[in-house]
């Protein structure tokens, strides 16, 4: 059975700083993965996707992730966080691409002013 | 992206009445959608899947009587929590997708709080 784990439950960062949000994933075959973001109350914003390709995937805000298919990583990074990225942060892995997702606990992102 | 429309984004019902959540894909034919429900400071977790004009397939643990999915045209799918209880609050949230090889986008969900 697929799963994701984000060992991270909350970080706490200041604004300027670099981010790196862990995100390790088991599953069968080639995954597609996804980095979602949520503010407080709010649906889910799509920060970046794999299918295949090149394993640096940059996406919305600033977000890169990293595929590493010998750690069954996807590790999401931003070179300086701003304070407005404070929210959760959702890792998923798609079974096929359009069809349903199984995510990860969720990280929560403080920044500090 | 493509544009899938939730509604209502926020809604209160009393204790043993009803609620139909609506999920729209307005700008693509969805042959599935996708409900997933959201405890507070928790995860996704998906509760059905629903084709259009079939039943919907629920995961393991979820009532189907309780949660009642209607697929009934490309562009519409709604869940209806009947007889609410308080246990039933929660965020909901659809995703729709044009098909198996292509991309599901997510509504922006429904935050259901049952008194």
């Amino acid at each position: 059975a697929q799963s994701v784990t984000q060992p991270d439950i909350h970080i706490t960062v200041s604004e300027g700083a670099s981010l790196e949000l862990r995100c390790n994933y088991s599953y069968g075959a080639t995954p597609y993965l996804f980095w979602y973001v949520q503010s407080p109350g709010q649906g889910l914003q799509l920060l970046l996707k794999y299918f295949s390709g090149d394993t640096l995937v940059q996406g919305i805000k600033g977000f890169e992730a990293e595929f590493k298919r010998s750690q069954s990583s996807f590790n999401l990074r931003k070179p300086s966080v701003h304070w407005s990225d404070a929210a959760e942060y959702f890792c998923a892995v798609g079974v096929y691409y359009g069809q349903n997702f199984v995510f990860g606990p969720g990280t929560r992102l403080s920044v500090l002013p | 992206g493509a544009v899938v429309s939730q509604h209502p984004s926020r809604v209160i019902c009393k204790s043993g009445t009803s609620v139909k959540i609506e999920c729209r894909s307005l700008d693509f034919q969805a042959t599935t959608m996708f409900w997933y429900r959201q405890f507070p400071k928790k995860s996704l977790m998906l509760m059905a899947t629903s084709n259009e004009g079939s039943k919907a397939t629920y995961e393991q643990g979820v009532e189907k009587d309780k949660f009642l999915i209607n697929h009934a045209s490309l562009t519409l799918s709604t869940l209806t929590v009947t007889s609410a209880h308080p246990e039933d609050s929660s965020f909901y949230i659809c995703s729709a997708s044009g098909g198996p090889d292509t991309e599901a986008f997510f509504g922006q969900g429904t935050r259901l709080t049952v008194v």
